[in-house]
């Protein structure tokens, strides 16, 4: 059964605390994100990987951190330096058509939501 | 930056009627629009999707529709059932949808019986 996975589900965290979230994938994709939602913000991109070993900025990549060590997994780390990391976070995959950088049809995991104490 | 705009932020439909959501978007360079649906809890799913050189696309209750003069496209629910109470983003990309989404702020509709 393909899909994405992210874990925890909820997720709390204390004030200057690092936390990783997890994002595995088995759909074989190349490219991969990581979107932060809000309420009446809709979803922004934190950062994204096209390639293992390679990943780009995003809109609010500012306090967080990312690795692409396999094709199947794309941690992202919130650090302490994340001003107002309380937010639902959302993992996302695609493939990649060669020639061209990433995908259009994305496929979300089910979301981890983070709040800080 | 470039920017999605989306409208209603929510909408009530009663049971049967027609949801309306409206998009605008800036950037002419955008050629690709896909509409994603997200139940609460889950993680967001692409609903239907169009390029502009068609006007219209429809897949069964869902249509969406574009002008690409306006630079405005929208997505129509007909016969809207309960079912389809969820939050709808739109989205744009360029690059015959090769580069990265720009999300709408998203609309909350409910369907009341």
């Amino acid at each position: 059964d393909g899909g994405i996975t992210q874990s925890p589900k909820y997720l709390f965290r204390k004030e200057g605390q690092n936390v990783t979230l997890s994002c595995e994938q088995n759909l074989n994709h190349d490219a991969m994100y990581w979107y932060r939602q809000d309420p009446g913000q809709g979803l922004r991109l934190i950062y994204y990987s096209q390639i293992v070993n390679d990943f780009q900025k995003g809109d609010i990549a500012e306090g967080y951190s990312v690795s692409r060590e396999k094709k199947e997994s794309f941690p992202l780390t919130v650090t302490s330096a994340q001003k107002n990391p309380t937010a639902f976070y959302l993992c996302a995959s695609s493939i990649v058509v060669p020639g061209h950088l990433i995908s259009s049809e994305q496929f979300f995991g089910p979301g981890t939501r983070l709040t800080v104490l | 930056q470039q920017q999605v705009k989306q409208s209603p932020q929510s909408l009530i439909v009663q049971k049967g009627g027609i949801s309306i959501i409206n998009c605008a978007y800036e950037n002419t360079a955008f050629d690709y629009f896909p509409w994603y649906q997200q139940f609460p809890g889950k993680g967001p799913a692409l609903l239907i999707a169009i390029r502009p050189d068609v006007s219209e696309k429809k897949e069964g209750r869902f249509t969406i529709s574009f002008n690409k003069s306006a630079k405005q496209f929208s997505l129509h629910i007909m016969d809207s059932q309960p079912g389809d109470s969820a939050t709808y983003f739109c989205a744009a990309t360029s690059n015959f949808g090769n580069e990265k989404l720009t999300f709408g702020t998203g609309t909350r509709l409910t369907i009341i019986p």
